[in-house]
């Protein structure tokens, strides 16, 4: 069945690191990827989008190509802030009206 | 533009209970989905509807239902709640599939 999987956490890092989280899915047809990020104590909000093969989506200093070859959707950012602190979930959606999630990755920057 | 509302923030019930859950999306969003978040399960699906109609529903019990009323509004009821059922429920309102789901800022439930 359709799946996303993300790389196990914690990840921590100091300000200025390399970010990159990775993200492989399984789906039937071709879906629209995502990646939305969790603050504590709220909901979820979408970071970034990709919705066919090579496209890359980008948002705050982040990026994800859509790699239809590797099935994979992996998160960067070339220098980490500690406001970047936050759970980052990887998503597709391939009926289009549901979305499924991976595990998230808590991210953690210290200064 | 406001954003998706969640009312109430936070709920606590006892087992056997029911309750109600309120989503108003944004403006112009015809679509509401429901999704609920443990640290166990992760986020699930629950339900989505467009105009009023149940269009793809997850796999949870039939104690889990939900509505859309014409203004796009949506509830979700739990009854009958287990503690189990101690969750974030999220509800994400869309405009078109394609450009992604607005998310609200939950509602925490917990059972005792």
């Amino acid at each position: 069945g359709d799946s996303v999987t993300q790389m196990e956490g914690p990840v921590t890092l100091s300000e200025e690191a390399c970010l990159t989280i990775n993200c492989t899915y399984t789906a039937t047809g071709y879906p629209s990827l995502f990646w939305y990020v969790q603050y504590p104590g709220e909901g979820l909000q979408l970071l970034l989008k990709a919705t066919k093969a090579d496209d890359k989506g980008s948002n705050k200093g982040f990026e994800a190509t859509y790699r239809k070859e590797t099935t994979s959707f992996h998160l960067e950012k070339g220098s980490v802030q500690v406001s970047d602190s936050a759970v980052y979930f990887c998503a597709h959606s391939t009926s289009g009206s549901r979305l499924t999630f991976g595990e998230g990755t808590q991210l953690t920057v210290n200064p | 533009k406001a954003g998706v509302t969640q009312t109430p923030r936070y709920l606590i019930k006892t087992r056997g209970q029911q309750v109600t859950l309120s989503c108003s999306p944004i403006s112009g969003h015809r679509s509401v989905s429901w999704y609920q978040q443990t640290p166990g399960q992760g986020l699930q699906f629950l339900f989505e509807y467009f105009s009023e109609t149940q269009r793809n529903k997850g796999n949870f019990p039939g104690r889990f239902s939900g509505r859309q009323f014409s203004n796009s509004r949506s509830e979700m009821n739990v009854s009958t709640l287990e503690l189990g059922d101690s969750a974030l429920y999220l509800c994400a309102s869309s405009r078109d599939r394609v450009y992604g789901y607005t998310f609200g800022s939950g509602t925490r439930l917990t059972v005792v």
